[in-house]
């Protein structure tokens, strides 16, 4: 069975700081890897995916994450965090792409400093 | 574009009353998902559509959940009876197709409160 740790339930940043959040997978095969934002009273929505190719992907907002496959790792970095992203970061792995659904982390709670 | 809609936003029902939440996903995408939200569990894949056939409903938690798709446009998710445990914010999320690659949009989810 798959699985997703996000072993931070909460992180404080600075504005202007440097952010990495980190995403642990646990999946049979080649895992597709998503992390999605969610504002407060809102749905989800995507901040960037892996499937293959180039380790290094880059998504909307300034975000990007790597995959690490020797680290089962997905971490998600951003160089200058903004008040805006304050929010709850969630980690998901998906077999198929996500289309038969997806595995969702318990998610990371984003507070940033003034 | 709308995105995915969901009704009612909020509910709240006395326990053992049943509750009916409903999704209407992207026009043209032929995927629907429901997902619970609770602290505890977080998110969780309740059940999911493929061309309006339920293709997996192995989330559901228990007898007392049952998801329908009429048409394409159109799901409800029903509770009966429903119980304090249910409290949770619930989503439907939809995609445009059951290929791979595809990015599941969510809707704004259903608050719902059982007292």
């Amino acid at each position: 069975a798959q699985s997703v740790t996000q072993p931070d339930i909460h992180i404080t940043v600075s504005e202007g700081a440097s952010l990495e959040l980190r995403c642990n997978y646990s999946y049979g095969a080649t895992p597709y890897l998503f992390w999605y934002v969610q504002s407060p009273g809102q749905g989800l929505q995507l901040l960037l995916k892996y499937f293959s190719g180039d380790t290094l992907v880059q998504g909307i907002k300034g975000f990007e994450a790597e995959f690490k496959r020797s680290q089962s790792s997905f971490n998600l970095r951003k160089p200058s965090v903004h008040w805006s992203d304050a929010a709850e970061y969630f980690c998901a792995v998906g077999a198929r792409g996500g289309a038969d659904g997806l595995t969702f982390g318990k998610g990371t709670h984003l507070i940033i400093q003034p | 574009d709308a995105g995915v809609i969901q009704s009612p936003r909020h509910e709240v029902t006395e326990m053992g009353q049943e509750v009916t939440l409903r999704c209407k996903p992207i026009s043209g995408h032929n995927s629907l998902f429901w997902y619970r939200q609770t602290m505890m569990r977080g998110l969780e894949l309740l059940i999911y559509f493929n061309n309006n056939v339920p293709i997996d409903d192995s989330g559901m938690p228990e007898d007392r959940f049952s998801a329908k798709m009429p048409n394409a446009s159109f799901s409800t998710l029903k509770i009966q009876p429903s119980e304090p445990r249910d409290s949770a914010v619930y989503f439907c999320a939809s995609s445009p197709d059951r290929a791979s690659y595809n990015e599941q949009f969510f809707g704004p989810g259903t608050r719902l409160t059982v007292l």
